[in-house]
């Protein structure tokens, strides 16, 4: 079965430090993959997706970046974290086949200072 | 512009009863509608999917609809438990797209 690992669960960062959170999909191959961020109380707001790997497709311009390095590798970073970056990260994978059912990862929630 | 919107405010219901979660759309074209399910600190986890040719989808206690002509899906649960209480969320995804676009959800809390 598929499974999909999201860490770290929880990351304190102060403001203009960097940041790398990682997912990894374990059990399917050519994910279709995917970074959100949801702010407190709001609905999720799609940054990144990726339909294979070295391709990204940025949705929100902003001070993030995403890399796929391998198939099953899905990397959200930040050479230097704002405040407003704060929020709950979701990596979520699906399998591209025009059926787009998301399985998403627990998520970090981040908080910048 | 676009927008998908739900009620943000909490639905309160008594247990059993029927909850009823509206979605409405603009400026889109959904191929699929999905809905979700999200509790406090938790990934979103996938209910139903209901396609655009498709009116109607049950599963257990959980009907959708789906009016392309009124821009509309409806979230029924049925038998409300306490248990079901979350929040719930739906998101589109447009023909031509791969990538789902989500709605700000609505908070169902079911009282004993």
């Amino acid at each position: 079965s598929q499974t999909i690992h999201q860490w770290p669960a929880t990351l304190v960062q102060p403001v203009g430090s960097p940041l790398s959170l990682e997912c990894t999909v374990e059990g399917t191959s050519n994910p279709n993959l995917y970074w959100y961020r949801q702010a407190a109380g709001r609905g999720l707001q799609l940054l990144f997706y990726s339909v294979g790997i070295g391709q990204i497709s940025s949705e929100v311009p902003q001070n993030l970046s995403a890399s796929r390095p391998q198939d099953r590798q899905f990397i959200l970073s930040s050479k230097k974290l704002l405040l407003s970056d704060s929020g709950f990260y979701l990596c979520a994978w699906s399998a591209g086949t025009g059926d787009e059912k998301l399985f998403f990862g627990s998520g970090t929630q981040l908080s910048v200072l | 512009s676009q927008k998908i919107e739900q009620n943000s405010e909490a639905l309160n219901i008594q247990e059993g009863k029927t909850a009823t979660l509206t979605c409405n759309y603009t400026n889109y074209s959904p191929a699929y509608l999905q809905w979700y399910r999200q509790d406090p600190g938790r990934g979103p986890v996938f209910l139903l999917l209901i396609r655009e040719n498709e009116k109607e989808k049950r599963k257990e206690r959980l009907k959708v609809t789906f009016d392309t002509t009124l821009k509309q899906s409806l979230f029924h649960i049925t038998a409300s438990q306490p248990a079901d209480s979350a929040t719930y969320l739906c998101a589109l995804e447009e023909a031509a797209g791969n990538k789902l676009t989500f709605g700000g959800g609505t908070r169902v809390l079911v009282k004993p």
